[in-house]
């Protein structure tokens, strides 16, 4: 079974630009979340999305937004880029709202200038 | 707030040893605890889990013991190899059956042949 993909893989975009990070799920898991990654604040939740619906979400300005479509993929959107928003963001699925265990992809390095 | 917290960011440990790493809490809620697993350029991988009914959990060379009444909570590797050189993080889910973790700083493991 494929693993969780994420793509881009690496992104460099300058302030103010916006930026789309997409994520597919292992086949057949339903919940997707979103995590950032930075050498400051560590790992970080950004939100999470089951049956395309938004359940939970972190502590993040509105710049951060995301989406789930009805085949579990999911984007996030990152609106006028700011230099601290450079980070790993990952992306983890499971199976259900259930499950605890959650398996991440490899994540995208985002760069902004 | 760093509901979860590692205060070690490093161990050193040599091969055959057992390597202990310390993970503590703050909120009294958390009621599942996880240890992940972190290579570079790679997404944490899940190693091993608790629910906070039981005070600890075996898994082929990785246990996990839980302290409820001191907040603490520690993952023991035994024996270490040094393919177990990696970052450990230690992480819970802010609500029961959500996917939102809150995860510690990490502990960069170093396993010397």
């Amino acid at each position: 079974k494929a693993g969780v993909t994420q793509t881009p893989r690496y992104l460099i975009k300058t302030r103010g630009q916006q930026v789309t990070l997409s994520c597919s799920p292992i086949s057949g898991h339903r919940s997707v979340s979103w995590y950032q990654q930075t050498p400051g604040q560590g790992l970080q939740f950004l939100f999470e999305y089951f049956s395309e619906t938004q359940r939970n979400k972190g502590n993040f300005p509105g710049r951060f937004s995301g989406r789930q479509f009805s085949n579990s993929r999911s984007e996030m959107n990152v609106s006028t880029l700011e230099l601290g928003d450079s980070a790993l963001y990952l992306c983890a699925s499971s199976l259900d709202l259930q499950g605890y265990t959650q398996y991440f992809g490899p994540g995208t390095r985002l760069t902004v200038l | 707030d760093q509901q979860v917290k590692q205060n070690s960011p490093s161990l050193s440990v040599q091969e055959g040893r057992i390597s202990i790493l310390n993970c503590d809490y703050t909120n009294s809620m958390f009621d599942y605890f996880l240890w992940y697993k972190k290579y570079p350029a790679e997404g944490p991988t899940f190693l091993i889990s608790i629910s906070s009914i039981k005070d600890k959990n075996e898994d082929g060379r990785f246990t996990v013991f839980l302290n409820k009444s001191a907040k603490h909570l520690s993952l023991h590797i035994v024996p270490s190899q040094p393919g177990d050189s990696a970052v450990y993080f230690c992480a819970a889910p802010l609500q029961t059956g959500a996917n939102n973790l809150f995860f510690g700083t990490g502990t960069r493991l170093t396993v010397i042949p």
